[in-house]
This record gives C-alpha cells, structure tokens and sequence, in this order.
C-alpha cells in the first residue's frame, strides 16, 4: 500500500511571495489532514477535509492561508503572502475516516521563508 | 480543552539500555485513545503505540510498551534494549473517540542514543 505522498520535500521563498504544497493520501482515505510543525513543537492542525468537505479549519489562518481537496483525493495548501514566522514543516497525514483513530502521515514539507 | 505535556525536552540513553519517556494529559473525557509517534530526521511521524483507554491492560509492541495511568493521566513510553535507530524525537499524542475529533500533540521529546 503506498503511502502519503507530499511535494516539494524543501522550499525556500522570500517574504510577501506565495508557495504551495500538494499532498496525496492513502487510496481510499475519506479523511485528509493538513499539520504546521514549528521547529521544537509538535504538529499543529490547520485543516481538516472529509471528502471535499472542511470539517475543521479553526486553526488556519484564513488572511494568507487556503486549501482546497478537489474530487475528495488530492490536496492543495497555499500561502499567499508568506511571512517569516510562516518557516515550518507542513505534513500531511490521512486516515480512513474521521473516527478511526489512526492517522498515516506523509514525509511533509520543510518551508523557509526569508 | 485538551492539553499534551511533555516536560522533558531531551533524554539520552545507552544502547541495550532501557529508557521511558514521560507525558501528562488534561481532558475531561473518559474515552479516548493516546498514542506515542516517532519522528526521525526524515520528518515522517510514524505511529509507534497506541493506548485505548477504555483497556486496563497497557499496550505492548515488541520492545516498545506503555505505563497508562487514567486516574493520574499519565502515558509514559518506555523502551527496551535501545538502539541506535531509536534515536529521533517522540511526540505523545491525544484523540477522542467519535468523528471528527482532533489530534493534539504535545511538544515532543528529542531521544539520543549512545553506543
């Protein structure tokens, strides 16, 4: 079974600019979560889909922050404009439902922004 | 709300010894699950354990086992014969049973292991 797959792995940009990351889940998984991680922190929720639907998005800031999961499969996450405290590692993770408990993450993607 | 703590930033341990990682949680909750998460350098969080805590028995898998005390909210991680591919940071995490539930973190554990 393959797992999560995220791109890009590392992406560097300069402030006021914008970035997006794609994320793939597990074949199958109804549920897609997208997770900031600041460096010495543990992961933070930003969003939560269930299918193409937004079940949770209290933690997302919603001025320079969006995601979208079209046709209930892939996602996409941007930042438009990025600031300095947006450097972080941005994980994605799916499960197969929004009750079942275990989440499977993808290998997330390291952000700088100078 | 509920709340993950981890207060000790960083242990080391010696390779074949035995080392357990301490974590508190605060909910008012009585049922849900606990989990402890592994993240090595490559970033990717990989489920080590999980606790229901509805079962009285602690979970067990291979070398890696928990200390789950509901009354006192406690869910430590202690492992057996380190080695050196233990090293990485390990986050004890929190989810309530039933949809839609979030999964809250605490802010983790840097493990370092000595040959």
């Amino acid at each position: 079974e393959a797992g999560v797959a995220q791109s890009p792995r590392y992406k560097i940009i300069e402030k006021r600019q914008s970035v997006a990351f794609w994320c793939n889940p597990i074949s199958g998984h109804a549920t897609l979560y997208w997770y900031q991680q600041i460096l010495g922190q543990g992961p933070k929720l930003l969003i939560q889909f269930q299918n193409n639907g937004v079940v949770d998005d209290s933690q997302l800031p919603k001025d320079r922050f969006s995601a979208e999961r079209l046709k209930g499969v892939d996602s996409t996450l941007k930042i438009q404009p990025a600031k300095l405290e947006d450097s972080a590692v941005y994980l994605c993770a799916s499960s197969r439902d929004s009750s079942f408990e275990q989440q499977f993450f993808g290998p997330g993607t390291r952000l700088t922004v100078l | 709300a509920q709340t993950v703590t981890q207060s000790q930033p960083e242990m080391s341990v010696q390779e074949a010894e035995t080392v357990t990682l301490s974590c508190t949680y605060d909910t008012s909750e009585s049922d849900y699950y606990l989990f402890w998460y592994k993240q090595p350098p490559s970033r990717q969080m990989i489920l080590v354990i999980r606790q229901e805590a509805y079962k009285q028995q602690n979970a067990t898998e291979n070398r890696f086992s928990v200390n789950f005390q509901k009354a006192a909210k406690s869910f430590s991680l202690k492992i057996s014969d380190s080695q050196l591919g233990d090293a990485a940071m390990y986050f004890c995490a929190y989810k309530r049973t039933g949809a839609n539930s979030k999964l809250t973190f605490g802010k983790g554990i840097t493990l370092s292991v000595r040959p």
